[in-house]
């Protein structure tokens, strides 16, 4: 009863570097999401999946990037991370398009120094 | 774009009082409206949701009301619990569109023991 999982739950990095964050639903779920929680900002949307092989941008999409090699993970990275995007980022999953029935994962709190 | 607002930012209750969280959206458009609970640490989890086709949906403590004409939605949580305390989110979304989901800026609420 996994459902969905991220990681790394923490993470520090430095301005410039990179990382990729991982994303994994044991729900067989289409739908796959990329958040942002910012204080006082609710959730934003960064990039989103309708199935295995495509990504859109959602509403926050500059410096981020993603992929969907598999149906059940979905990869968001970061190529040279700001202190800007430091955040938590949450990832979630949908059986139904328009985040319906959605199931969050426990997020990934980041900090770009 | 939609718009939803959230009010109020944060709420205190006695325990076994009433909370009640409202929000408001723009876009006539959304027909889908969530409601998650985010305990600290945690994801959001979905608590209920309500479709534009049903004015009230309730489940246990919880209850949802829709009232499309105002566009405003509301959550209430009856006989109110030390571990209902958390932040919680309404979203309106438009289930046609995959990226058409916006989330309010969140309620903290505190059940005084």
């Amino acid at each position: 009863n996994a459902g969905v999982t991220q990681t790394p739950k923490f993470r520090v990095l430095k301005t410039g570097q990179s990382m990729t964050l991982l994303c994994a639903q044991d729900m067989n779920h289409e739908y796959m999401y990329w958040y942002r929680q910012d204080p006082g900002m609710g959730l934003r949307l960064i990039h989103y999946s309708v199935g295995e092989g495509t990504t859109a941008k959602g509403e926050v999409p500059d410096g981020y990037n993603v992929s969907r090699l598999k149906k059940q993970n979905f990869l968001l990275g970061l190529e040279s991370a700001a202190p800007s995007q430091t955040s938590v980022y949450f990832c979630a999953s949908s059986s139904a398009q328009g985040l319906t029935e959605a199931f969050f994962g426990q997020g990934t709190r980041l900090t770009v120094v | 774009g939609e718009n939803v607002e959230q009010h109020p930012s944060t709420l205190s209750v006695q325990e076994g009082d009433s909370a009640v969280i409202k929000c408001t959206y723009s876009d006539s458009a959304s027909n889908y409206f969530p409601w998650y609970k985010q305990e600290l640490g945690k994801g959001p989890q979905l608590i209920i949701d309500i479709r534009s086709n049903v004015g009230e949906k309730k489940d246990q403590r919880i209850a949802v009301t829709l009232n499309k004409t105002a566009k405003h939605f509301s959550l209430h949580i009856t006989e109110t619990q030390p571990e209902d305390s958390a932040v919680y989110f309404c979203a309106a979304s438009d289930s046609g569109g995959y990226q058409k989901v916006t989330f309010g800026t969140g309620t903290k609420l505190q059940v005084i023991p």
